[in-house]
């Protein structure tokens, strides 16, 4: 069964400084993975996504994730955080026939001044 | 383009009541998918839906909970009898492809429940 684990439940950085959100997941073979947002009252946003090629993919709002194998990871990052980066952030994963997401539990970023 | 909407955006019932739950998903959307967020939890697959027939619905927690999606448009998830444990938030996703490098799942804003 496809799992994914995000061991920070909370993250506080501040403004400016950099950011990385670890993910772990654990699946069979390749799989699909995501990053998704949730902004208070808002919905789930697709950030990035890595279905195969590169390793290092871009996404929206200058963010950042790397696939790394070796490691069954798919951290996050972004270079320089803007107060409006506080939010939830989940990591997703989906099988090859992508019948279901799995998700983590989720990460709270706080950003302060 | 309108995106997924799911209505309404909160509902508070009691204990014993029945609500429904509605999601509309993108128009030409075959796939929908069903979710919930329980408090403090990770967001867990409920059911799929391709068109109007259940792909999958093997996150569904108990008989308490009926989802519906006739003529393959939008679907209704109904908690009846609603328990205190029901409360959280509930997603709704759709997608056009599965299983393509253009898969992906667009969500709605998703419905709180609170059952007290």
């Amino acid at each position: 069964a496809q799992s994914v684990t995000q061991p920070d439940i909370h993250i506080t950085v501040s403004e400016g400084a950099s950011l990385e959100l670890r993910c772990n997941y654990s699946y069979g073979a390749t799989p699909y993975l995501f990053w998704y947002v949730q902004s208070p009252g808002q919905g789930l946003q697709l950030l990035l996504k890595y279905f195969s090629g590169d390793t290092l993919v871009q996404g929206i709002k200058g963010f950042e994730a790397e696939f790394k194998r070796s490691q069954s990871s798919f951290n996050l990052r972004k270079p320089s955080v803007h107060w409006s980066d506080a939010a939830e952030y989940f990591c997703a994963v989906v099988g090859m026939s992508y019948q279901k997401v799995t998700f983590g539990t989720g990460t709270k970023l706080q950003v302060i001044p | 383009e309108a995106g997924v909407t799911q209505f309404p955006s909160h509902s508070v019932i009691e204990k014993g009541q029945t609500v429904t739950l509605r999601c509309d998903p993108i128009s030409g959307h075959d796939n929908l998918y069903w979710y919930r967020r329980v408090m403090g939890k990770e967001i867990k697959f409920l059911l799929h839906f391709v068109k109007e027939s259940k792909q999958d619905e093997s996150g569904m927690p108990n008989n308490r909970f009926l989802a519906e999606r006739t003529g393959g448009t939008y679907s209704t998830l109904k908690v009846q009898p609603a328990e205190l444990e029901d409360s959280g938030v509930y997603f709704c996703a759709s997608s056009q492809d599965r299983g393509t490098e253009n898969t992906e799942a667009f969500f709605g804003q998703g419905t709180r429940l609170t059952v007290v």
